[in-house]
């Protein structure tokens, strides 16, 4: 069975940090793109960042709104993938959600399963 | 405010035919960037409908499609069911923003 699955949302309060994973099985995820995805309540859905896979550098992109507070990180090995949220402000509560996605001339793409989320609510 | 423009809601009886539009600009998908749906379906998360313009993914009726012109795209349902209610995102890439992938607001769309 396909299984992108997030885990360590929850309630953190602002300027802390938080580290967000997502465990993939029954599908392949070395070959390809993971992204971040997030949706404020009630709010439509906003692009976070991705990561590309290694056999094209494994490098990240981020969106202007999170870049140089947000990480995106891999281990190919354990088939997991990471979001290191820092520096975290009330606007960034949302449900995360992990997807994997396709390259496209070098560029992240379409995301073609998705996980199916965890909340991160920050507040005092 | 999203750069892929999307109507915030359209509706339609069973049977019926809708169309969703996604408008976006030079720099993303009148510059020949593909675009994708995807459907969100109350409390779920994500799926992609339509990918790289008008081509379904395995297990996607063929009620839904997609198509692509100059600096828009649509999808299109046709045989409405009540079961369509969901919120639909349109996504693509913009050679101006940071990352470039981005996604319209979303539509809501609403069986009657």
């Amino acid at each position: 069975e396909v299984q992108l699955v997030e885990s360590g949302g929850g309630l953190v309060q602002p300027g802390r940090s938080l580290r967000v994973s997502c465990r993939v099985s029954g599908v392949s995820f070395a070959d390809y793109v993971m992204n971040w995805v997030r949706q404020a309540p009630g709010k439509g859905l906003e692009w976070v960042g991705c990561i590309r896979s290694k056999a094209y550098g494994g490098t990240t992109e981020y969106a202007a709104s999170v870049k140089g507070r947000f990480t995106i990180s891999r281990d190919d090995s354990k088939s997991i993938a990471y979001l290191q949220v820092n520096s975290l402000k009330t606007e960034d509560t949302a449900v995360y959600y992990c997807s994997r996605g396709r390259i496209r001339d070098g560029y992240c793409s379409y995301m073609d399963l998705w996980g199916k989320g965890t909340t991160v609510t920050v507040s005092s | 405010q999203s750069v892929l423009t999307q109507p915030p809601s359209v509706s339609g009886a069973p049977g019926q035919r809708v169309t969703i539009s996604c408008t976006g600009s030079s720099s993303n998908i009148g510059a020949g960037y593909d675009v994708h749906w995807y459907q969100e379906l109350p409390g779920t998360a994500p799926k992609l409908l339509i990918y790289a313009n008008n081509n379904r993914p395995s297990g996607v009726p063929d009620r839904f499609s997609g198509s692509k012109s100059g600096t828009s795209a649509s999808l299109a349902i046709t045989g409405l069911q009540a079961e369509d209610e969901a919120d639909y995102y349109c996504q693509s890439y913009d050679s101006s923003l940071s990352g470039g992938v981005v996604f319209g607001g979303g539509t809501k769309l609403t069986v009657l």
